[in-house]
């Protein structure tokens, strides 16, 4: 089936600076991906909708200068943590929707874990 | 999106008694992902439905996905400590895939 590979799954960084996680479609093309985070014993919330070759859709409440996405292929979505504080620690994870086939549905990443010190 | 409401939020349970979390949709789902989280861990894929009426068994895990494709449970057969944690059922149908509140499962010895 197919699979989107998350990178890195776990990352500890210091306060200050900034994190990148990447989301790769491995065996398909994806002009959308979703990136999502997790706040303690709560569930998934979408923060933004990365598209391919154009600006992403941030959600309501998330900072686009802190949260920078860059969908600069077909395959790849990054999400950076700018100026990464304590209180941006969370589990991170995206997903991606391929383009072609009647098939729309999305497959997800595994997930990367912040933990900023 | 595909809004998918989940229940129940919390299940206590004795070992070796059975558990279902069930998600549930007003809109026909064109798949829908399970996923367990581990306290202090991240989740983990379980399975994926598709087909209507799809039943997947993964040792004492069944899976079921509703004929009208708007419904989906996950049921676990005499649980075990190790099934402690919560379980998020997500539709990765429509436009935007979203998850389900999630079912917390806890096991009493």
């Amino acid at each position: 089936g197919a699979v989107v590979s998350q990178h890195p799954s776990r990352v500890i960084c210091k306060s200050g600076t900034s994190v990148k996680i990447e989301c790769r479609s491995l065996d398909f093309q994806a002009t959308t991906m979703f990136w999502y985070r997790q706040f303690p014993k709560q569930s998934l919330m979408l923060m933004a909708t990365s598209n391919e070759g154009s600006k992403a859709t941030y959600e309501q409440g998330v900072e686009k200068d802190k949260f920078l996405i860059n969908h600069a292929s077909l395959t790849l979505s990054t999400l950076t943590v700018t100026s990464a504080h304590p209180e941006d620690s969370s589990f991170y994870i995206c997903s991606a929707r391929p383009d072609s086939g009647l098939n729309t549905e999305a497959f997800f990443g595994q997930g990367t874990r912040l933990t900023v010190v | 999106g595909q809004q998918v409401m989940q229940i129940p939020q919390y299940q206590h349970v004795q070992e070796g008694e059975d558990f279902t979390t069930y998600c549930n949709s007003s809109t026909t789902l064109s798949n829908i992902q399970w996923y367990k989280q581990r306290p202090g861990g991240h989740p983990v894929f379980l399975i994926q439905l598709v087909k209507s009426g799809e039943v997947k068994k993964q040792k004492r895990l069944t899976f079921q996905f509703g004929e009208a494709k708007k419904n989906s449970s996950l049921h676990i057969t005499a649980t075990q400590t190790t099934d402690v944690g919560t379980y998020f059922c997500a539709s990765g149908g429509s436009y935007i895939p979203t998850f389900g509140r999630g079912t917390s499962l806890i096991v009493h010895p």
